[in-house]
């Protein structure tokens, strides 16, 4: 299967501040990843959908000015919460697109947890 | 929209057994994937199983097989001989075809015990 790599796999910061989430497919070129947010026992919930070149889709309740994404080429996805409260603190996955190799397939990152303090 | 439904919040099953998780699913596509995904506790998604809806023949991936029934709408997991290490919430996720980009749509999960 194909590899994701996350970075960083835990932050802690304060209140106030913005924290950055590298995504990278390190193996195959992923014109689409997503990002999601889970909360401890529960299901993914899917945040955007980032395209490379193009603008995110955010999901419905999802504000795209507090989660920023940029795509900027077809291995990195970066995830920037801004101006980050105690309520963002949760893990947060990517995942990218892979339909090559192995037909249409999606690939996972290993998490980010964000501690808000 | 579709929806993904696992129905058993738990199962639990004896080492070296078999366990089936169940699935159910709602589309009005034709063209579209089906995945198995585990999560163990460091919370890595992997990648267990994955069948496409235009095949008949069940997936199998060495201990795991699935029984996908298209006109039920059904995509269960069978696990066999299980190990220790199959311990880990089992999340069923379901992706449309064509031009959807990708997007899956997931199970709540089920979380799997292995007992010794």
């Amino acid at each position: 299967g194909a590899v994701v790599s996350q970075h960083p796999s835990w932050v802690i910061c304060k209140s106030g501040t913005s924290v950055k989430i590298e995504c990278r497919s390190l193996d195959f070129q992923a014109t689409t990843m997503f990002w999601y947010r889970q909360f401890p026992k529960q299901s993914l919930m899917l945040m955007a959908t980032s395209n490379e070149g193009s603008k995110a889709t955010y999901e419905q309740g999802v504000e795209k000015d507090k989660f920023l994404i940029n795509h900027a080429s077809l291995t990195l996805s970066t995830l920037t919460v801004t101006s980050a409260h105690p309520e963002d603190s949760s893990f947060y996955i990517c995942s990218a697109r892979d339909s090559g190799r192995f037909g249409e397939t999606q690939y996972f990152g290993p998490g980010t947890r964000l501690l808000v303090l | 929209a579709q929806t993904v439904t696992q129905s058993q919040p738990e199962m639990s099953v004896q080492e070296a057994e078999t366990v089936t998780l169940s699935c159910t699913y709602d589309t009005s596509e034709s063209d579209y994937y089906l995945f198995w995904y585990k999560q163990p506790p460091s919370r890595q998604m992997i990648l267990v199983i994955r069948q496409e809806a235009y095949k008949q023949q069940n997936a199998t991936e060495n201990r795991f097989s699935v029984n996908f029934q298209k006109a039920a709408k059904s995509f269960s997991l069978k696990i066999s001989d299980s190990q220790l290490g199959d311990a880990a919430m089992y999340f069923c996720a379901y992706q449309a075809g064509g031009t959807s980009y990708g997007k899956l749509t997931f199970g709540q999960g089920t979380i799997l015990t292995v007992h010794p």
